[in-house]
């Protein structure tokens, strides 16, 4: 298993201002991956965090948007960056940590809203 | 997109067996069967997963057709903490990504 911390658990920031969201495992964890959770929607997959390379994103995400960085294996950030009130939502941190089952484990979300 | 498809909404009583299908008609030979299910405001928490035998843990068990196109999560006594969005993917080898769908918002009633 893999217990995740993400910081903060909520904020609410200006239009045009950026928020770092950190993402911090117990162990070490090839993958990371950051998801999105608008109001009442599903999850959509933001971007894929290897350590040591770029991070891999999906159709209609950028890294000019939402720069991330993975320096080690137990650490992340995604960088919401010129935020606008469309980028209200939940910010979730996974891993899958590749043992024997490829079940993804969850952090508690950021909840972001932007004024 | 998407590869499961879900109904979105379902209701049970309390003390009854909650079944949740999925649909993944499309599902490759190597794609795991995962549930998950998101409580408000948590993040997603690991159900069950299969291949293709029937599994069973200590939350719920997975019942997945001889052809693989579709699949059902029973939670057998549901409780009104079972209240939640349940979640049915397809996962291949190690380190592939996850896509979620719509999911089922399960109601569990009193």
């Amino acid at each position: 298993s893999a217990v995740i911390s993400q910081k903060p658990s909520r904020d609410i920031c200006q239009r045009g201002t950026s928020l770092t969201i950190q993402c911090q495992v117990d162990s070490q964890v090839t993958m990371m991956f950051w998801y999105r959770q608008q109001p009442g929607q599903s999850l959509t997959l933001i971007a894929t965090a290897n350590q040591g390379s770029e991070a891999t994103y999906e159709s209609g995400f950028v890294i000019d948007k939402f720069p991330i960085s993975r320096p080690n294996l137990t650490f992340s950030t995604l960088t919401v960056s010129n935020m606008s009130p469309e980028d209200s939502s939940i910010y979730l941190c996974s891993v899958e940590t590749g043992q024997g089952g490829e079940k993804l484990f969850f952090g508690s979300g950021t909840q972001l809203s932007v004024l | 997109d998407a590869k499961t498809t879900q109904p979105p909404s379902m209701d049970c009583a309390e003390g009854r067996a909650a079944n949740l299908p999925c649909n993944h008609s499309t599902i490759s030979g190597n794609e795991y069967v995962y549930w998950y299910r998101q409580i408000h405001s948590q993040g997603p928490q690991y159900i069950i997963h299969g291949l293709k035998n029937n599994e069973t843990n200590e939350m719920a068990s997975l019942i997945i057709t001889e052809d693989r196109k579709s699949s059902t999560l029973i939670l057998p006594h549901a409780t009104l903490r079972d209240t939640a969005v349940y979640y049915c993917t397809l996962t291949g080898r190690s380190y592939q990504k996850v896509t979620f769908g719509t999911g089922t918002k399960l109601q569990v009633i009193p």
